[in-house]
């Protein structure tokens, strides 16, 4: 039940768009397509924004997409905005009924 | 209003137990799966733990496995977890989450999460 590997920090300006990406194995993001993600603001709880790989929930922004290749699943944020300044983690069906998260990625709007 | 709420966390000593609990409004709680979630201080997300939609499955992460139990209470529309045995690894932020499983019962997304409650394990 190791964590996904996701870079520490990624950074953009407003307007840019920013990639981060998850790297996982054939036994949990290469082996199913139940990659989520989640973003979280300091002191506060998770809030999912994707799920199935590519899928948002009622009321997240278009300006976030993720898709996967292989054993890697990516989100993309597009026109960065100063409110998506916060911590990002990917997250994924591992088999044997059990589920991992990703190391966490802190984004930056500069 | 759609919540999930949780409670009990405190300050307790090395191998002491504690018992959290997760109480949901505004949606029917006794149809979904369950899971905690906890987040170390300064660290990121760990899965611990889930329970099926009736409680008669229950699956652990390695790293409670044997000290933690999950359970609920659907007449409550609450979910516990009880933790034995604590040490200072366990010091986090526990949340409760609602699961949506795949086809097959898959773990997939946690859709709805309470504001967490802190868990401290000190002498």
């Amino acid at each position: 039940q190791s964590a996904l590997t996701q870079p520490a920090s990624v950074s953009g300006s407003p307007g840019q768009s920013i990639t981060i990406s998850c790297f996982g194995t054939s036994s949990d993001i290469g082996s199913y397509d139940f990659v989520s993600w989640y973003q979280q603001h300091p002191d506060k709880a998770p809030k999912l924004i994707i799920f199935d790989v590519n899928h948002r929930p009622s009321g997240v922004s278009t300006r976030f997409s993720g898709s996967k290749s292989g054993n890697t699943a990516s989100l993309t944020i597009s026109g960065l905005r100063p409110e998506d300044d916060a911590d990002y983690y990917c997250s994924s069906y591992s088999g044997t009924t059990t589920h991992v998260f990703g190391t966490g990625t802190s984004v930056t709007v500069l | 209003e759609v919540q999930l709420v949780e409670s009990g966390g405190a300050l307790i000593q090395p191998g002491g137990s504690l018992r959290l609990s997760c109480a949901a409004s505004g949606f029917t709680f006794s149809r979904y799966a369950m899971t905690w979630v906890r987040q170390a201080p300064g660290k990121g997300l760990e899965w611990i733990s889930v329970i099926s939609i009736g409680g008669g499955m229950t699956f652990y992460a390695d790293s409670v496995k044997g000290r933690f139990t999950i359970s609920r209470d659907n007449s409550m529309d609450t979910l516990f977890l009880q933790m034995n045995s604590l040490r200072a690894g366990d010091t986090a932020v526990y949340f409760c989450a609602k699961v949506s499983l795949g086809s097959f019962g898959e773990i997939n997304y946690f859709d709805l999460w309470g504001q967490g409650t802190l868990v401290t394990v000190s002498s």
